[in-house]
């Protein structure tokens, strides 16, 4: 079975910086997709970024990008000119491959993210 | 366009009662997803329905169940409610056919079971 792990339950970053939650997972399976949703106070969760595994080139979506290292097995979220909207609980997820009955999300514990004025 | 709808909002509910959590997908997705979101145990996949059945189930006992109707909505039943059953539940939608097959989620029904 899939694991997700986020090492950081918290993190803070001034506004207008740069920060980087990490996340790492296990699988045996060489074809997966990844994603990042964020979930502020207001509970619904968002998609921020995803990233196909056979995709060596690293997505961005405007401030936010990833540090995708498959043979380390590991999905870092960047995130610049963070601003006060960004403060959220931010989940790292894993999929496995389309087809047959794995569509489910695999979701790490989360990172609470502040940004500080 | 419409996103994921989820309703009620809250839910109050007492041991060994029942309760119904209804769903409604973005327009054009045919999957739902359920998850609970309990305090420290993060997020959990509990059922997966496309096309009006059940393809994929969590480690949940029975009591958790569900449905799926011709129009794509579905429905979270929860039997025989216990205190730890008070958590989140998420509802997320997608369209099999797209390439990442994202999943979008609604805001979520607060269950509390007292």
């Amino acid at each position: 079975a899939q694991t997700v792990t986020q090492s950081q339950p918290e993190m803070s970053v001034q506004e207008a910086e740069t920060v980087t939650l990490s996340c790492t997972y296990d699988t045996s399976e060489s074809d997966y997709y990844l994603f990042w949703y964020k979930q502020p106070p207001s509970r619904q969760m968002i998609l921020v970024i995803r990233q196909e595994a056979y995709k060596q080139q690293n997505a961005t979506e405007n401030r936010f990008s990833v540090n995708f290292q498959k043979a380390a097995k590991s999905f870092s979220l960047k995130i610049s000119d963070s601003q006060l909207g960004d403060a959220a609980m931010y989940f790292c997820a894993y999929r496995s491959p389309s087809g047959g009955s794995n569509y489910k999300l695999t979701f790490g514990k989360g990172t609470l993210l502040t940004v500080n004025p | 366009e419409a996103g994921v709808t989820q309703s009620p909002t809250h839910l109050i509910k007492t041991r060994g009662q029942q309760a119904t959590l209804r769903c409604s997908p973005i327009s054009g997705h045919t999957s739902v997803y359920w998850y609970q979101q309990a305090l420290g145990l993060g997020l959990q996949f509990l059922l997966w329905y496309d096309e009006g059945e059940e393809r994929n189930r969590g480690n949940f006992p029975p009591r958790f169940s569900g449905r799926q109707f011709p129009n794509y909505s579905s429905e979270l039943n929860v039997n025989a409610l216990e205190l730890e059953d008070s958590a989140l539940y998420l509802c997320a939608s997608s369209l099999l056919q797209s390439s990442y097959n994202e999943q979008f989620f609604g805001p979520g029904t607060r269950l509390t079971v007292l």
